[in-house]
């Protein structure tokens, strides 16, 4: 079971808006910034979203990402096909004293 | 680009060892941090350990605590993961990873920032 929780799938038509959420606590989400990746099948991860809120270079404004007390979230706006895919969270955990993901979200574009 | 290229996957008995590589390019390799993270097949991502830019600082995983040791050589960009004592809940693709924030490592901005394309490892009798 992952330390940060995130739904194990969602879904939305092209053009949609969908938010994808990551659930965790104190020791990480709450006192460390949240990273999103994207995981495009057979893939390696790529960054997406650092720091809770920033894009790197390259990543498309549909992208964005807020942090509320213990979760954080990742939106897509203007859903196209090739966002689909896997889509994980990461933070440092202090108690832990160790980087955590969550499970991981499965976006599908109907 | 930042370029990072892994080697030294395969198949291995429980309780061997094996020794991953990876090979850095088109960055200051000695400037950043660096991590080891894994991915079961068909399961999620899980950090398996980072190190300093500088190798004074390790961290682990608990699942890999004792068992792997990260390391680096700065004169040849080389990052390396030996992993001794292995367990087929070992097997998984090994990615290195470089550490989003330049210098040391600050707890919390050393996020994973360009991945290599990863290494596959089977652990199986």
């Amino acid at each position: 079971q992952s330390v940060l929780t995130q739904p194990p799938s969602a879904s939305g038509t092209p053009g949609q808006r969908v938010t994808l959420s990551c659930s965790g606590s104190r020791s990480n989400i709450v006192s460390y910034y949240v990273y999103w990746y994207q995981q495009l099948p057979g893939t390696a991860p790529k960054l997406l979203i650092y720091r809770n809120n920033q894009r790197p270079s390259g990543v498309p404004d549909r992208f964005s990402g807020s942090r509320s007390g213990t979760s954080a979230s990742l939106a897509i706006s203007g859903l196209r096909a090739e966002d689909e895919a896997d889509y994980y969270c990461a933070s440092w955990d202090d108690s832990l004293r160790g980087w955590v993901f969550g499970g991981g979200t499965k976006l599908t574009v109907l | 680009q930042a370029q990072l290229v892994e080697s030294g996957g395969g198949v291995v008995q429980p309780g061997r060892s094996l020794r991953l590589s990876c090979a850095a390019s088109t960055f200051t390799f000695p400037a950043y941090a660096m991590h080891w993270v894994r991915q079961a097949p068909g399961k999620g991502l899980q950090w398996v350990a980072l190190i300093s830019s500088d190798t004074t600082n390790e961290y682990y995983g608990d699942s890999v605590r004792g068992r792997f040791t990260i390391s680096r050589d700065n004169s040849k960009n080389m990052l390396y993961l030996q992993m001794n004592s292995l367990r087929p809940e070992d097997t998984a693709v090994y990615y290195c990873a470089k550490s989003l924030l330049r210098g040391g490592i600050t707890h919390g901005l050393n996020a994973f920032d360009i991945w290599g394309q990863g290494t596959m490892v089977t652990v199986s009798a």
